[in-house]
């Protein structure tokens, strides 16, 4: 079974500074990887995808994240943080479960931007 | 447009009530989610219908029903809620139930009292 592994429960910047949230996923196959945001009381707003193209993935927002496979990694980034990118932050994997996906969900890694 | 819609945004009801929660897509989508997601925790998958048809039932109980009317609709019917069932209740839809990218919508904030 395929899992996600969000590392930090919290992460606090400055802005204009860069963010890194960092995820690990354990997959049997080539997985498809996700990241997905949530602002408070908000639904959840895909950032970008991953699936087996780029290893160099770019999203929404500046937003990037790279998918190490030696490392099983798929870090999110992003250069210079705003204070609007302040939210809840999922990493996630697609699961085949009886012919159908499911997405795997990390924890999450709150992102805290200080002025 | 990548929009799923969901009625009501917010809910209030008492343990005996019946009340459903909506979600639509208009991308022509095949298969659409029901979600639950408690304060600081991931989204946990309630429901698959995946061409108008139930496909996954995540162990959910009897009190939540949902129902698929059309490919662009998608209920949830409420009954007899606990307390414990307060949360927010997230409707996603993808363009077949394979590999494909979800889009969720806004949610439903549902308090049982």
């Amino acid at each position: 079974a395929q899992s996600v592994t969000q590392l930090d429960s919290h992460v606090s910047v400055s802005e204009g500074t860069p963010v890194l949230l960092r995820c690990n996923y354990s997959s049997s196959y080539s997985p498809s990887l996700f990241w997905y945001v949530q602002h408070p009381n908000k639904g959840l707003q895909l950032l970008l995808k991953y699936t087996s193209a780029a290893t160099l993935v770019k999203g929404i927002n500046g937003f990037e994240a790279e998918f190490k496979k030696s490392e099983t990694s798929f870090h999110l980034t992003k250069p210079s943080a705003h204070m609007s990118d302040a939210a809840e932050y999922f990493c996630v994997v697609s699961d085949k479960f009886g012919g159908y996906n499911k997405l795997i969900f990390g924890a999450g890694t709150r992102l805290a931007v200080h002025p | 447009d990548t929009e799923v819609t969901q009625t009501p945004k917010h809910l209030v009801m008492g343990m005996t009530n019946k009340k459903s929660l909506k979600c639509e897509q208009h991308m022509g989508h095949r298969a659409m989610y029901w979600y639950k997601q408690k304060a600081k925790k991931p989204p946990e998958l309630m429901f698959v219908y995946s061409y108008e048809k139930l496909s996954i039932n995540e162990s959910v109980p009897s009190r939540f029903s949902p129902e698929c009317p059309n490919s662009s609709l998608l209920n949830l019917h409420l009954h007899a809620l606990q307390p414990e069932d307060s949360a927010l209740y997230l409707c996603a839809s993808s363009h077949s139930s394979g590999k494909e990218t979800q889009y969720f919508g806004p949610g439903t904030r549902l308090l049982v009292l």
